[in-house]
């Protein structure tokens, strides 16, 4: 079990660029979602995979955000033509099928926008 | 809407004594409730949870309490020490997605050794 792992863990970009951060779950789980987070909030639900079927969006996800989990295996979300406000900690979490199991989280992708 | 409320939002402790976060839901169908634990520039990390059906749950120093007719629960942490600071968060399960969890805006807590 080598955990959640994302990718890169910290992004600098200037307003109006795009951005892509990769997701990478535990090998066995089936479920994926992803989080922002700012400081001194808790995470922020955006949106939930299972298996490759993006099954719930969150109202925080505008139409500048997609998310993809192509062979249901890892995970990406992009930002086009990023905001200021959308500088925050991008968090992604997976968790094994069948009931309310715990979700376990990576260490997260830290977005900077100049 | 969902709302997941948590107090205090700073604790300070010394080492040895106990600490005490206590979290209120607003979803009375909420029957599963997380506990993590997030150090500076880490993900959080599932420290305990505790489901409907079973109103206490110890694991070593840490134990939670629910009392779901109040809507609230509560995270123990016995004998504090220094690698005790951290952000914590409690969450709570929504009715909407079985498995959605809403989070609390955290407490940071201080062990002073």
């Amino acid at each position: 079990d080598t955990g959640v792992s994302q990718d890169p863990r910290h992004k600098i970009t200037k307003r109006g660029q795009n951005v892509t951060f990769r997701c990478d779950p535990i090998s066995e789980h089936n479920r994926l979602y992803w989080y922002r987070q700012t400081l001194g909030q808790g995470p922020e639900f955006l949106t939930y995979f299972q298996n490759e079927a993006q099954l719930e969006k969150s109202r925080l996800l505008s139409d500048r955000f997609s998310a993809e989990r192509p062979k249901g295996s890892f995970s990406t979300l992009e930002i086009q033509r990023t905001e200021q406000g959308d500088s925050a900690m991008y968090l992604c979490a997976s968790s094994l099928d069948g009931g309310m199991r715990p979700q376990h989280f990576g260490d997260g992708t830290r977005l900077s926008i100049l | 809407g969902e709302n997941v409320e948590q107090h205090p939002s700073t604790l300070s402790v010394q080492e040895g004594d106990s600490a005490v976060i206590k979290c209120t839901y607003s979803d009375s169908a909420s029957n599963y409730f997380p506990w993590y634990k997030q150090e500076l520039g880490k993900g959080p990390q599932l420290i305990i949870d505790i489901r409907s059906n079973v109103g206490e749950k110890k694991d070593q120093r840490i134990a939670v309490t629910l009392n779901k007719t109040a809507k609230h629960f509560s995270l123990h942490i016995t004998e504090t020490q220094p690698e005790d600071s951290a952000v914590y968060f409690c969450a709570a399960s929504v009715k909407t997605s079985y498995d959605k969890v809403i989070f609390g805006p955290g407490t940071s807590l201080s062990v002073i050794p």
